[in-house]
């Protein structure tokens, strides 16, 4: 069974610009998370999607945003691109809607120049 | 209320010792307790959970130890080996409710093992 795929697996970009990171969970997963990894903050988590809603959020500004297709693929876009945003952005996906074990991708690698 | 603080840092250790890790936290309503590893340029991937209703549980050589009183948990790794040089992350979640299983991150013990 294919594990969570990420691409872009690397990426750099500049300040002002967009960045859309696309996230395919493991076959029969329905529940798709995102995570921002910083040597600073450590591992925060953005926001989680089931069944193309996205059921919650964390506190991050509304730059960052990120949706679920109905194959349970998923998408997370940041804005207006601040040095800040440097940093691996996780995906992680699992069965059900709150329980069990979370898989994560290896991440998208995001350079903000 | 939503932090879980994890010691140390960094930890060094001799091939064969014990490893250990803690963690505390200040909301009650966190209801599963996983560990995982990251290993560099990897995602990070579940070593072994508790839930509070256990004070113990052991996989191998990874045991986690639970104090619900004291709202710590802890890692011990027995055995180290070199090829357990890794990140480890406790978190922390609440599956029931709204938070849907958002996990509250500790800040990372990064381990070496020397042989």
């Amino acid at each position: 069974k294919a594990g969570v795929t990420q691409t872009p697996r690397y990426l750099i970009k500049t300040r002002g610009q967009q960045v859309t990171l696309s996230c395919s969970p493991i076959s029969g997963h329905r529940s798709v998370s995102w995570y921002q990894q910083t040597p600073g903050q450590g591992l925060q988590f953005l926001f989680e999607y089931f069944s193309e809603t996205q059921r919650n959020k964390g506190n991050f500004p509304g730059r960052f945003s990120g949706r679920q297709f109905s194959n349970s693929r998923s998408e997370m876009n940041v804005s207006t691109l601040e040095l800040g945003d440097s940093a691996l952005y996780l995906c992680a996906s699992r069965v059900g809607r709150a329980t069990g074990e979370l898989f994560f991708g290896e991440g998208s690698r995001l350079t903000v120049l | 209320q939503q932090q879980v603080k994890q010691s140390p840092q960094s930890l060094i250790v001799q091939k064969g010792g014990i490893s250990i890790i803690n963690c505390a936290y200040e909301n009650t309503a966190f209801d599963y307790f996983p560990w995982y590893q990251q290993f560099p340029g990897k995602g990070p991937a579940l070593l072994i959970a508790i839930r509070p209703d256990v004070s113990e549980k052991k996989e191998g050589r990874f045991t986690i130890s639970f104090n619900k009183s004291a709202k710590q948990f802890s890692l011990h790794i027995m055995d180290s080996q070199p090829g357990d040089s890794a990140t480890y992350f406790c978190a922390a979640s609440m599956e029931g409710g709204t938070s849907y299983g958002k996990l509250t991150f500790g800040q990372g013990t990064i381990l070496t093992v020397h042989p």
